[in-house]
């Protein structure tokens, strides 16, 4: 059975940063594209962060460029957002998916940045 | 990176047809075939409908339908039923790896 499990998230300052991690079982980790999505309460997704089964190509929405970095470590089926300067309109649940079609998803992670 | 527009709500009567729309442009919905369409209902994580334009993944009931016609595909839920009551979702690739979603549809069945 193919698991994502998000984890990671919580309250921050503004300004301050948090690591979301995305543990998967049931498919081969290091064989596929993996993608971060968020939504902000009431409102509809949006895409994040994706990268290359084995982490050579990344891409970033122009929201999060330079601010946010998509990561993996297929050794543990792991993926990673690392985000930084975080700011009010980062309040999101997040959540990870695979493939470029984004067949599957987690459960998604709540993070709450105040002011 | 401008989200693809859908309309904000549609709806439909039980065993009726709704149809939403998914307008991009040249550079994202015209310039490839990776258009996607998520059901998520109140509370959940979003579930894949519909993959490359038209197709369905396994287990999605062959109501779901998708198209695709120059910079604007469309998703058709034909015989409505209550549990397709949702929001719908578009997605395109835009090139330069990167996704865009649509704006969200709220599909309500009368």
């Amino acid at each position: 059975e193919v698991q994502l499990v998000e984890s990671g998230g919580g309250l921050v300052q503004s300004g301050g940063s948090l690591r979301l991690s995305c543990a998967v079982s049931g498919f081969t980790f290091s064989g596929q594209w993996m993608h971060w999505v968020r939504q902000a309460p009431g409102k509809g997704l949006v895409w994040v962060s994706r990268i290359k089964f084995d982490g050579s190509i990344t891409g970033y929405a122009d929201s999060v460029k330079g601010r946010f970095t998509i990561s993996r470590d297929n050794a543990k089926n792991t993926l990673y957002l690392q985000m930084n300067s975080l700011t009010a309109e980062d309040t999101a649940v997040y959540y990870c998916a695979k493939t470029d079609w984004l067949d599957y998803w987690g459960q998604g992670t709540l993070v709450t940045v105040t002011s | 990176q401008s989200a693809l527009t859908q309309p904000p709500s549609a709806s439909g009567s039980p065993g009726q047809s709704v149809t939403i729309s998914c307008a991009g442009t040249s550079s994202d919905v015209g310039a490839y075939n990776y258009v996607c369409w998520y059901q998520q209902h109140p509370g959940k994580a979003p579930k894949l409908m519909i993959y490359e334009v038209s197709k369905r993944p396994s287990g999605v009931p062959d109501r779901f339908s998708g198209s695709k016609s120059g910079n604007t595909a469309s998703l058709t839920v034909s015989g409505l039923q209550a549990e397709d009551e949702a929001d719908y979702y578009c997605s395109s690739y835009a090139g330069s790896n990167i996704f865009v979603f649509g704006t969200g549809t709220k599909v309500t069945v009368l």
